[in-house]
């Protein structure tokens, strides 16, 4: 059973467009939601971390959203760009473990 | 501080020989993950450690895993015997606090032939 999942799994856009990326959980009783990026051969990093209380986190042109009610986040990138090529994957908080989705492999195109 | 480290970067083994990974996790962090990534499974936690303690190995696979934590600055995750489908991204995270935008190694990209 996928407890959270991420669709889709591969997205490609031109430069400059708004990228949205869908995480859903299926356990409303979370803790935090925390959304990275990983790029290739490389480890995770972190952009936002939206703690169980909050609705939403900024970071530039990073937007993330939390709706534990319709077990949903979303993480929007405004304005995309090459270098925001990457995987990005969400991670469902739950007392001390995180559970991660599968990703969604996004590709900007120049 | 130079991030979590992880080494080797890449080991490549054959299928029956133990596999030592080894983290050094950043000064100060008091919980220590271990994941472990492929693209069938994604990534998954394998054990978690709170001040060198281990709190939950819920996700080891098998006996055949091993994790250890001596002390505050180095973590080992042992293979022993090792298979084909123990080949995977193991990588290591530390936090301070639980699941508190913690950090992530570079991971060890396992190779069992």
């Amino acid at each position: 059973k996928q407890e959270v999942t991420q669709i889709p799994a591969a997205l490609s856009v031109p430069e400059g467009e708004n990228l949205v990326l869908n995480c859903s959980f299926t356990d409303s009783a979370i803790y935090n939601l925390q959304w990275f990026r990983q790029d290739p051969g490389k480890g995770l990093t972190s952009l936002l971390l939206i703690q169980s209380s909050q609705r939403e986190q900024t970071s530039g042109r990073l937007n993330a959203s939390l709706d534990k009610s319709s077990g949903r986040s979303t993480l929007y990138i405004a304005a995309s760009q090459p270098g925001d090529s990457a995987t990005y994957l969400c991670g469902k908080a739950a007392g001390n473990k995180l559970t991660f989705g599968g990703g969604t492999r996004v590709l900007v195109k120049p | 501080d130079a991030g979590v480290i992880q080494s080797p970067r890449h080991e490549v083994t054959e299928m029956g020989q133990e596999v030592t990974l080894r983290c050094k996790p950043i000064s100060g962090h008091d919980y220590l993950f271990w994941y472990r990534q492929t693209m069938m499974r994604g990534l998954e936690l394998l054990i978690y450690f709170n001040n060198n303690v281990p709190i939950d190995d819920s996700g080891m696979p098998e006996d055949r895993f091993s994790a250890k934590m001596p002390n505050a600055s180095f973590s080992t995750l042992k293979i022993q015997p090792s298979e084909p489908r123990d080949s995977a991204v193991y990588f290591c995270a530390s936090s301070f606090g639980p699941v508190n935008d913690g950090a992530f190694g570079p991971g060890t990209r396992l190779t069992v032939t």
